[in-house]
């Protein structure tokens, strides 16, 4: 257990709408990380917050949005789903925001039908 | 997205066996990491190496930080079939003051008892 929580497990969805997933950090950790892991494309860095800041950029759709809340929390909104937006979504987290290992959460699901 | 190249794709061995797998890249990073994700979760921190040439073991796993930090190696030594799962290298290295990680495309490792 690596103390991060992501909700929920899984989540079916129908094309054209719009979810949210969360993620709770391990305690003390400022950073939120997101990342995408699908079949044909591995593993892909989207988004990273830092103490409710953003601070890095990655593959991230304008469609898909994310936020970092004070009490350091985090959502990916994901709007005008496709059907390619199926994937496995992570969040991790870190201590710092650079020169630190991360730490990944279980996933959640998203099938889009 | 960039990925980094990862070697090989999946192996099949018989327990007992050691097993090597490698990560390549056009890119230099200031670090190199590997993850172990088993099925239904997420990544989880094996191994950090932080300077070009470093060796660093943790229990049957030994790693390498590649002299021209654009590669790294992973070995494992007497597989046992918990060492089942994918593994993922990934690159690290700051860029304007944010920290660019990138995964590579991951080796599945099946052991035979």
């Amino acid at each position: 257990d690596s103390g991060v929580t992501q909700t929920p497990k899984h989540l079916i969805t129908a094309t054209g709408q719009r979810v949210t997933l969360r993620c709770s950090p391990r305690s003390g950790d400022l950073s939120v990380y997101w990342y995408q892991q699908s079949l044909d494309q591995g593993l892909q860095f989207l988004i990273q917050y830092y103490n409710g800041e953003e601070r890095a950029k990655g593959n991230i759709l304008e469609r898909f949005s994310a936020q970092q809340f004070p009490d350091l929390h985090s959502e990916l909104n994901l709007s005008s789903l496709e059907l390619g937006d199926s994937a496995l979504y992570f969040c991790a987290s870190s201590p710092g925001a650079v020169d630190d290992e991360q730490y990944f959460g279980p996933g959640t699901r998203l099938t889009v039908t | 997205g960039q990925q980094l190249n990862q070697s090989p794709q999946s192996m099949f061995i018989q327990e007992g066996e050691d097993v090597s797998m490698n990560c390549t890249s056009s890119s230099i990073f200031n670090t190199w990491l590997w993850y172990k994700q088993d099925p239904g979760e997420g990544p989880v921190l094996l191994i950090a190496l932080y300077k070009a040439g470093e060796l660093t073991s943790n229990g049957r796993l030994t790693a390498q930080f590649g002299i021209t930090r654009k590669d790294s190696f992973l070995n494992i030594s007497a597989s046992i079939p918990s060492d089942v799962g994918i593994y993922f290298c990934a690159g690290r290295r700051n860029s304007g003051g944010y920290q660019k990680v990138t995964f590579g495309t991951g080796t599945k490792l099946q052991v035979i008892p």
